[in-house]
């Protein structure tokens, strides 16, 4: 089963910031949070993903909770080409193991 | 790079047919997942390889569904007979052997059973 919860749909004016919150107030120290997203007719994209301190990269900030329990993905200039389902994940980082998805949220970004 | 290859991208097959899809790896990407996404759902995992032997397959019907990765690298995946509820995006992805980092997936085949 999934270990995080996130909100079912949210939507974005284009240009402005889109903010994805996760709760993952389960997790362990030896597991980092991940962020895939899914446009439609398409496999998931890796995003970015951290351990405690706050990533950027070229598509999306993460911002991790002192206490790890909850984070924020920000999209920083949400486009219509953002709209996706966003997926949270937690997951050891070494190794194999798989990533367990949930039902994500649904970003709609509204011109 | 290229990226992982699915096909076929469509199939309808009635119900009790059987039906195989095929997906190829990122060259060098010893694992290779396959994953099931009903409509409205997020992908859940069906079998995972490494090079050609299985880690997890611990979710998959077995009683219908069938995969192989000869040789560790492309893979074929079996549904033999197939159901009404079979109907999904069957996606493949594969990771470099022991990486941290995303997975890359594939576009997937969409089956409807009808």
């Amino acid at each position: 089963d999934a270990k995080t919860t996130q909100p079912t749909s949210m939507d974005c004016a284009e240009g402005r910031a889109a903010n994805l919150p996760c709760n993952h107030s389960t997790i362990s120290g030896n597991e980092y949070v991940y962020w895939y997203r899914q446009i439609h007719s398409q496999g998931p994209q890796y995003i970015i993903h951290g351990l405690k301190n706050n990533e950027t990269n070229e598509m999306a900030s993460l911002i991790i909770t002192e206490d790890r329990k909850s984070s924020t993905l920000i999209l920083p200039h949400a486009t219509l080409r953002d709209t996706a389902v966003y997926y949270c994940i937690v997951r050891v980082k070494p190794g194999n193991t798989p990533l367990v998805f949930g039902k994500g949220t649904r970003l709609s970004v509204i011109a | 790079e290229a990226g992982v290859a699915q096909s076929p991208r469509y199939k309808i097959i009635e119900k009790r047919q059987s039906v195989a899809f095929w997906c190829n790896p990122i060259s060098g990407h010893a694992t290779l997942y396959w994953y099931q996404q009903i409509l409205g759902q997020g992908p859940k995992l069906l079998i995972q390889f490494q090079n050609n032997g299985v880690v997890d397959d611990s979710q998959l019907p077995k009683d219908r569904f069938s995969a192989e990765r000869l040789k560790g690298v492309d893979s074929t995946l079996k549904i033999q007979p197939a159901k009404l509820e079979d109907s999904a995006v069957y996606l493949c992805a594969s990771s470099p052997s022991g990486s941290g980092n995303g997975y890359t997936f594939g576009s997937g085949t969409r089956l409807t059973v009808v």
